[in-house]
């Protein structure tokens, strides 16, 4: 059974582009679930998408944004790129709810910001 | 409210020793409890979780945690540090009573030769 998929797994903008990246779930999670994780603040839940519907968002500006499609592979975006947007982007599937905490995870894009 | 708080940020121990690292939660309702593991540069990785059952809880790699109750920890352990234990843990609180999933700050632990 193939795990989650992240992509790109790195990559280097500069400040005020936009990037998006990619988390495909284990074949049959419907819930998605996007954390950051930098040194200073640790791991910090941005969102959680459930078929297709955004149901939790965590304490972030508007700059941060996502989607999930019908086939649960999901999508973030973050526009107008700020150097403190520099960190690990994780990704997380489980089968229903992420609230039941057993989650599973892809190995994370690396976001570097010029 | 829930909130868990990871007692160590950083955990040294020599290899072939016993591993202990501290987990303190709090929750107005009967919690999930979980251990994760993230080795560098990796995603999370499931250790083990406490879901109710049984009180002691044993996970992958030799690891276990002990659910207390009156103590409100969870704390994780292993009798024998393998250098591949080198990762940074993370202590992880959930509720299907509508609150959030909270993770602990993380414990990194080294592994000395």
């Amino acid at each position: 059974k193939a795990g989650v998929t992240q992509t790109p797994r790195y990559l280097i903008k500069t400040r005020g582009q936009q990037v998006t990246l990619s988390c495909s779930p284990i074949s049959g999670h419907r819930s998605v679930s996007w954390y950051q994780q930098t040194p200073g603040q640790g791991l910090q839940f941005l969102f959680e998408y459930f078929s297709e519907t955004q149901r939790n968002k965590g304490n972030f500006p508007g700059r941060f944004s996502g989607r999930q499609f019908s086939n649960s592979r999901s999508e973030m975006n973050v526009s107008t790129l700020e150097l403190g947007d520099s960190a690990l982007y994780l990704c997380a599937s489980s089968l229903t709810d992420r609230n039941t905490g057993e989650l599973f995870f892809g190995e994370g894009s690396r976001l570097t910001v010029l | 409210a829930q909130s868990v708080t990871q007692l160590d940020s950083h955990v040294s121990v020599s290899e072939g020793t016993p591993v202990l690292l501290r987990c303190n939660y709090s929750s107005s309702y009967s919690p999930s409890l979980f251990w994760y593991v993230q080795h560098p540069n990796k995603g999370l990785q499931l250790l083990l979780k406490y879901t109710s059952a049984a009180t002691l809880v044993k996970g992958i790699n030799g690891f276990e945690a002990e659910f207390k109750k009156s103590e409100t920890s969870f704390h994780l352990t292993k009798p024998s540090a393998h250098m591949s234990d080198a990762a940074e843990y993370f202590c992880v609180v959930a509720n299907t009573g509508g609150f959030k999933t909270i993770f602990g700050a993380g414990t990194r632990l080294f592994v000395k030769a």
